[in-house]
């Protein structure tokens, strides 16, 4: 079956310190993977996803298709980067995203 | 550019009652989407659509009906509502099927 498994409800780090937000995911085929946040009061947007390789807000995503897994990743925390983050799963040839159900960052001053 | 709307942003029905919730979008975009968000469960799709007149069934799919007569506009039908219901719904839209999507505020539903 096609999952998406953030494995953390809650994830608390100190500002300045690394991050890491886990997902793995369970898919045969070529999957494309997305990191999408929602801020306090704002509306879920689209964070980075693996195709693009790119940087945003200072986080990286690499997918390992060995280990299935698309883990969020930011060196240095900003009490900012406090919200809801969720990875989405798109199978190939659908438009059938699969959401995992979400980590809550809280950075700490 | 409004991005995408949602009508209502609250509503509280009774057991059996029907609605519509309304979702629009100004942006051309061919693919829309329906998801739920409840608390531990993240965001399950209900129903999405890549075009008008097309639609089809999401993960969570009963209980919920969906129609695409223009590019705008994706209605989601509750037909007879049940407290399982009660939800935050998203309305999402994008240009491509893999290109960035684009949510609505929200609709938060209680079912009593």
């Amino acid at each position: 079956a096609q999952r998406v498994t953030q494995p953390e409800k809650l994830l608390s780090v100190f500002k300045g310190a690394p991050v890491e937000l886990k997902c793995n995911y369970s898919y045969s085929g070529s999957p494309e993977l997305f990191w999408y946040v929602q801020y306090s009061r704002q509306r879920l947007q689209l964070l980075l996803r693996h195709i693009s390789r790119e940087s945003i807000k200072g986080f990286t995503a690499d997918l390992n298709k060995g280990e299935t897994s698309f883990h969020l990743k930011k060196p240095f925390a900003q009490e900012e980067d406090s919200a809801m983050y969720y990875c989405a799963l798109r199978p190939s040839g659908t438009y059938k995203y699969i959401f995992g159900t979400g980590t809550r960052l809280k950075v700490l001053a | 550019n409004a991005g995408v709307t949602q009508t209502p942003k609250f509503q509280v029905l009774k057991t059996g009652q029907s609605m519509t919730l309304q979702c629009a979008q100004d942006m051309n975009h061919e693919y829309m989407s329906w998801y739920r968000q409840d608390p531990g469960m993240g965001l399950r799709l209900i129903h999405y659509s890549v075009g008008a007149g097309i639609t089809d069934q999401g993960e969570v799919p009963n209980g919920y009906n969906v129609s695409r007569s223009t590019t705008e506009d994706f209605p989601l039908r509750l037909l007879s509502a049940a407290p399982s219901q009660t939800s935050v719904y998203f309305c999402a839209s994008s240009a491509t099927s893999n290109g960035e999507q684009y949510f609505g505020p929200g609709t938060r539903l209680t079912v009593t």
